[in-house]
């Protein structure tokens, strides 16, 4: 069955010390791994698409790695507008679905 | 980068009434379309996937005959949520895939029912 795992379900980080957050997944066949970030009230803000084992993208802050398991989302020295719910989705190579993990919740404290 | 609209952000209307919300990619053409809700603090819950020229398929538990879809091109899609009533308050939002098959969710709307 394909399913996504995000963990931890929140994370405190002061500002400027720098951490990951986890996406383990199980899919038939990985069309692509995504990463979004969303600010209370809006909809998913597209971060990083994955394609395969040990591709890597960064914007500012975010760092995305891929593994044939699970994805990290390392973050160097938040900020506290970093703060929001980071979700991961997997899209299985057989279709169009896109399947979600329940997020991560970042506050960072100034 | 990809944008989808929604439109309205957010509406109240009174138990019994109906309600059509828009989707639409602004610089794309999307021949696939998802609709979402989400509860507080929740992740987001897939409604109904929507396609252009075709019947949505929805998922298991969601009424065909509450949320209808309709995709009517390859830029819009709308759900129209019927006599609806205070448990369809919630966050509803779009997203659409382009053609290299990323998914861009639009901003959501919010409905209240009374």
């Amino acid at each position: 069955e394909d399913q996504v795992t995000q963990s931890p379900e929140a994370l405190r980080l002061q500002e400027g010390e720098s951490s990951s957050l986890n996406c383990s997944y199980t899919v038939s066949g990985l069309r692509g791994l995504f990463w979004y970030r969303q600010d209370p009230g809006k909809g998913p803000e597209f971060l990083f698409t994955l394609y395969s084992a040990g591709e890597e993208k960064e914007k500012e802050r975010l760092k995305a790695t891929l593994t044939k398991k699970e994805s990290f989302l390392h973050i160097t020295a938040p900020k506290p507008e970093d703060s929001a719910t980071y979700l991961c989705a997997v899209q299985a190579a057989s279709g169009n679905q896109f399947y979600f993990g329940t997020g991560t919740s970042l506050t960072v404290i100034p | 980068g990809a944008v989808v609209s929604q439109h309205p952000s957010w509406v109240i209307c009174k138990s019994g009434t109906s309600v059509k919300i828009e989707c639409r990619s602004l610089d794309f053409q999307a021949t696939t379309m998802f609709w979402y809700r989400q509860f507080p603090k929740q992740s987001l819950m897939l409604m109904a996937t929507s396609n252009e020229g075709s019947k949505a398929t929805y998922e298991q538990g969601v009424e065909k005959d509450k949320f209808l879809i309709n995709h009517a091109s390859l830029t819009l899609s709308t759900l129209t949520v019927t006599s609806a009533h205070p448990e369809d308050s919630s966050f509803y939002i779009c997203s659409a895939i382009d053609l290299t098959r990323a998914q861009y969710f639009g901003p959501g709307t919010r409905l209240l029912v009374l």
